[in-house]
C-alpha cells in the first residue's frame, strides 16, 4: 500500500473564502483522485488529477469551483473556491499504482466546515 | 448506469459473533473489480478485501471473507469473530476494467457490542 498524507486534516472556514488541500504520497503513483464525502453520505468522485495537464472532472463538478493541480507523480492539490456551507464535507484523495494491482488507497481525509 | 446498493444502513453484532453485510450491483460488464472498504470514526478509508470478477473463488483476508455471486450480482462481506475494532462504516465499491473510477454504495454502519 501507499502512505498518503493530507493537509490540513481539518479546517473551519468562512463563507466566500477558498481553501487548498494538499495530498502527498510516499512514492510515485499512476493516478490520483479527489473525492467528496458529504455528511452521512457516500463518496463521490470529484475529478482525476492528471500529471502535467488539466484534471478530468466528473459531472456536476467544475474547474472554477474545484481547481486541481498535479505538478508531479507524488503530489496534488484541490482548492475549494468561494466556499458556502454546502461545501462542508470530508475531502479525500486516493491513489492508484499500476504495479500494485487495481486497488485505490485513500488518504486520511480533510474535514471542512464552512460557516 | 452502473450502481452499487447496500440495503442495510445499520447493522449490529455481538463481539465474537459473525455478521454479514450485503451489497448488490448493477452492470453489463463481464469483467470488473469489487471492493469492501472500512471507514472508522477516524475517517481513514481502509481496504478490507477485493475480488476480481473473473475469479470464481471467494476472496478471504483473515476474519473477512466474501460471498461473490456473479450471476446474482451480489457481493456480501462476512466478518467472523467480530471485534470492537470492527465498528465502522463499510462501503462496497465497484470498478469496471475500462476505467479507474470507483463507484461506491451508500455504506453500512456496523456496531459491535461487547
Amino acid at each position: 500500500s501507499a502512505v498518503i498524507s493530507q493537509k490540513p486534516s481539518r479546517d473551519i472556514c468562512q463563507r466566500g473564502t477558498s481553501l487548498t488541500i494538499q495530498c502527498q504520497v510516499d512514492s510515485q503513483v499512476t493516478m490520483m483522485f479527489w473525492y467528496r464525502q458529504q455528511p452521512g453520505q457516500s463518496l463521490t468522485l470529484i475529478a482525476t488529477a492528471n500529471q502535467g495537464s488539466e484534471a478530468t472532472y466528473e459531472s456536476g463538478f467544475v474547474i472554477d469551483k474545484f481547481p486541481i493541480s498535479r505538478p508531479n507523480l507524488t503530489f496534488s492539490t484541490l482548492t475549494v473556491s468561494n466556499m458556502s456551507p454546502e461545501d462542508s464535507s470530508i475531502y479525500l484523495c486516493s491513489v492508484l499504482r499500476a504495479l500494485a494491482g487495481e486497488t485505490q488507497y485513500f488518504g486520511p481525509g480533510t474535514r471542512l466546515l464552512v460557516l | 448506469a452502473q450502481t452499487v446498493t447496500q440495503s442495510q444502513p445499520e447493522m449490529s453484532v455481538q463481539e465474537a459473533e459473525t455478521v454479514t453485510l450485503s451489497c448488490t450491483y448493477d452492470t453489463s460488464e463481464s469483467d470488473y473489480y469489487l471492493f469492501w472498504y472500512k471507514q472508522p470514526p477516524s475517517r481513514q478509508m481502509i481496504l478490507v478485501i477485493r475480488q476480481e470478477a473473473y475469479k470464481q473463488q471467494n476472496a478471504t483476508e483473515n476474519r473477512f471473507s466474501v460471498n461473490f455471486q456473479k450471476a446474482a450480482k451480489s457481493f456480501s462481506l462476512k466478518i467472523s469473530d467480530s471485534q470492537l475494532g470492527d465498528a465502522a462504516m463499510y462501503f462496497c465499491a465497484y470498478r469496471p476494467l475500462n476505467t479507474d473510477k470507483l463507484i461506491f454504495g451508500t455504506g453500512t454502519r456496523l456496531q459491535v457490542f461487547p
